[in-house]
């Protein structure tokens, strides 16, 4: 199985300011046919269900705000929030879709400093 | 507007049996692989199975598979998930998630639902 590794465990970062989640695969998922890496991430909002913010590493999902943004390929990704508002206190997962079992990365908590 | 809602789930013991259903509408149900992924307490997601458009095939993650089975009625919208032979470490909220793309099975998720908790305890 792929595993996803995030960091860091927990973040807090001040209103207004640049918020960054690292995700590191342990093999590589860049699809070399196509040239894209089978990654999303997802916000998890307190009591509520996952909601898709990025694929493809760097493809953001329809209605999801500019501030968000994704990058990174091969096994090394990042999700930076380049201006953090007070909607965006949450957690963060990363997801590859290389191939199943599709797994999850442990989770980023992100509060407000 | 595009719903999934979950139910079916609640307290079971250990061995014990359960069945999730997960009601579709907003988008033609036969178009788009479905998939069931759970988080246990305070835990992080665990993707546990998918099936496809068509239902011709499904998957499952190696920790249910032998015991759960994944369904799909499309008379009725619903995605379903049999759960048998029960585990404590099956205590978790269950969410259905609908596939990113009409007819794909990429193995990401635009839309899921509220989730519904399955409790296994004695």
């Amino acid at each position: 199985d792929i595993v996803m590794t995030q960091s860091p465990d927990s973040l807090a970062v001040s209103l207004g300011e640049r918020a960054t989640v690292n995700c590191k695969s342990s093999q590589n998922i860049l699809y070399s046919s196509n040239n894209k890496n089978y990654l999303a991430w997802y916000q998890q909002r307190p009591g509520q269900p996952p909601r898709l913010l990025i694929y493809w590493a760097s493809t953001r999902e329809s209605g999801v705000p500019d501030r968000f943004s994704g990058s990174g390929s091969g096994t090394d990704f990042t999700l930076t929030i380049s201006s953090l508002q007070a909607e965006d206190v949450a957690v963060y997962y990363c997801q590859q879709y290389y191939t199943p079992p599709y797994t999850f990365g442990q989770g980023t908590k992100l509060e407000i400093q | 507007e595009v719903q999934l809602v979950e139910s079916g789930g609640g307290l079971v013991h250990p061995g014990g049996s359960l069945r999730l259903s997960c009601s579709t509408s907003g988008f033609t149900f036969s178009t788009y692989a479905l998939t069931w992924v759970r988080q246990a307490p305070g835990k992080g997601l665990e993707w546990v199975s998918s099936v496809t458009h068509s239902g011709d095939r499904t998957y499952y993650a190696a920790s249910v598979t032998g015991r759960f089975t994944i369904s799909r009625d499309t008379s009725k919208n619903t995605l379903h998930l049999q759960m048998n032979s029960l585990r404590a470490e099956d205590t978790a909220v269950y969410f259905c998630a609908k596939e990113w793309q009409y007819q794909g099975l990429w193995g990401f998720f635009d839309l899921w639902g509220q989730g519904t908790l399955v409790t296994v305890s004695s």
